[in-house]
């Protein structure tokens, strides 16, 4: 199986930050990764596919890029509304497994 | 619009049926997937069924796999996940989803959920 190992697993940044999430995969996965962001309660909602695809509806502050084993997810001004944990998510090969999360919180 | 339902309190061993209906969304040409989230796992994908252009395949985790099936009725707009000998690190959040498209597996449409929670 791909493992998924994002980091880091929480920060803290302040409305207006740049923040960045790296996602690393234990083999070559070309440009197979998904990001999704999820509130508490709540079924995670996709936001980036194919590593830099922004989905239907998302706000252009959220960005994806990488490709083969490293990938980053950025959000380029953090608004209040962004504080959710975020998750990547290969497509490689089954079986799709996720990274373990960041949890985004307010500084 | 998709919900689930089903979820609920089962001992090891026993067996449960979820259902996913999707309504204003069509996953009729859509392979629709089984996620489940715990706090001990975080998110976890269970398996996979393809729409009837690929034969209705199912793919699973090896976890699940020989426990699980994932079914569906496209008359229904309905996927199902019959889930026997359940354990209880089966105990879980259980997400059903819709696949993007047929080379992007990403999930576009995702339910509210239903908690399965194996205790004795």
């Amino acid at each position: 199986d791909i493992q998924m190992t994002q980091s880091p697993s929480s920060l803290s940044a302040s409305v207006g930050d740049k923040v960045t999430i790296t996602c690393q995969a234990s083999h070559d996965i070309k440009k197979d990764l998904n990001w999704y962001q999820q509130f508490p309660g709540k079924a995670p909602k996709l936001l980036i596919y194919g590593a830099s695809n922004l989905a239907t509806g998302v706000p252009s502050r959220f960005s994806g890029s990488g490709s083969g084993t490293q990938f980053i997810f950025t959000i380029s001004s953090l608004q209040p509304e962004d504080l959710a944990t975020y998750y990547c998510q290969h497509y490689e090969s089954l079986p799709l497994t996720f990274g373990g999360g960041t949890k985004i919180e307010t500084k | 619009q998709v919900v689930e339902s089903g979820g609920g309190l089962v001992q090891p061993g026993g067996s449960l049926k979820l259902s996913c209906v999707a309504s204003g969304s069509n996953f009729r040409g859509s392979p629709v997937h089984w996620v489940r989230q715990s706090s001990v796992k975080g998110l976890e994908w269970v398996g996979r069924i393809r729409s009837y252009t690929n034969d209705y395949r199912t793919a699973y985790a090896a976890s699940v796999a020989g426990r699980f099936t994932v079914s569906r009725d496209d008359s229904k707009n309905t996927a199902y996940l019959q889930m026997n000998d359940l354990q209880t690190d089966d105990t879980a959040i259980y997400y059903c989803a819709r696949q993007l498209d047929l080379l992007v597996v990403a999930f576009d449409i995702w339910g509210q959920g239903t908690m399965v929670t194996v205790s004795s």
